[in-house]
């Protein structure tokens, strides 16, 4: 079974801090995903990562940034919490099925709350 | 580009009663299409995917979608609700191109399961 673990269920942190939210695949996935939910406006794709050391932008970059060193692993990073990124974040990974994706697999989540 | 419309933010069945969620989505290209499940505080979890061959895919827990291409559509329906099934559906495509690894994903669907 594919397994997407998440560092932290629930954080909470201060207006100013950086925060770091992992990410960790056991599947030799090639991408990864990093994604936030919010109430009635579904998932927007914030960064994702196709390679190692390769990002892309999502939707919603502005205020995060992230890093993949190595294949398993890509982290998000709020350089300085606000609290209108208070959400839930959620991570995913995938491989590739010829030109298009195949399914992604998700982690469970981590619910940031921002003071 | 691509592109998907759940209609219907909320819907509410009876114990017993059909299950049905509608999915419409817009693709220049045939599509790789998807519905996820997220329970509370949880990430989403993959119930069924069509990517080629019949139309009609069978998933988990009892749920089926059928792919009509004719109406764009990828309604997702289950003949017998259960109190376990209450939970958000997102329905997804894939992206086709140049950000090969990306899903694109309806707001979701919130179903309410009544006794």
């Amino acid at each position: 079974d594919v397994k997407v673990t998440q560092s932290s269920r629930y954080l909470v942190k201060r207006t100013g801090e950086k925060v770091f939210l992992e990410c960790v695949q056991d599947m030799d996935h090639e991408n990864m995903f990093w994604y936030r939910q919010d109430p009635g406006l579904g998932l927007r794709l914030i960064y994702f990562s196709y390679d190692v050391k390769m990002k892309e932008k999502g939707d919603i970059p502005e205020g995060y940034s992230v890093s993949r060193e190595k294949k398993e692993r890509f982290s998000l990073i709020l350089e300085s919490a606000s609290t209108n990124q208070t959400s839930m974040y959620l991570c995913a990974s995938s491989s590739l099925a010829g030109d298009r994706t195949d399914t992604q697999y998700f982690g469970p989540g981590t619910r940031l709350t921002v003071l | 580009a691509q592109s998907v419309t759940q209609l219907g933010s909320h819907v509410s069945v009876s114990e017993g009663a059909l299950v049905l969620l509608r999915c419409n989505y817009s693709s220049s290209v045939p599509p790789y299409l998807f519905w996820y499940v997220q329970y509370p505080n949880q990430g989403l979890q993959l119930l069924l995917k069509y990517t080629t061959g019949a139309t009609l895919v069978k998933g988990i827990n009892g749920f089926e979608a059928e792919f009509k291409k004719s109406e764009t559509s990828f309604h997702l329906t289950k003949p017998s609700a259960h109190m376990s099934d209450a939970a958000e559906y997102f329905c997804a495509v894939s992206e086709y191109g140049g950000s090969q690894g990306n899903l694109i994903f309806g707001k979701g669907t919130k179903l309410s399961v009544k006794p």
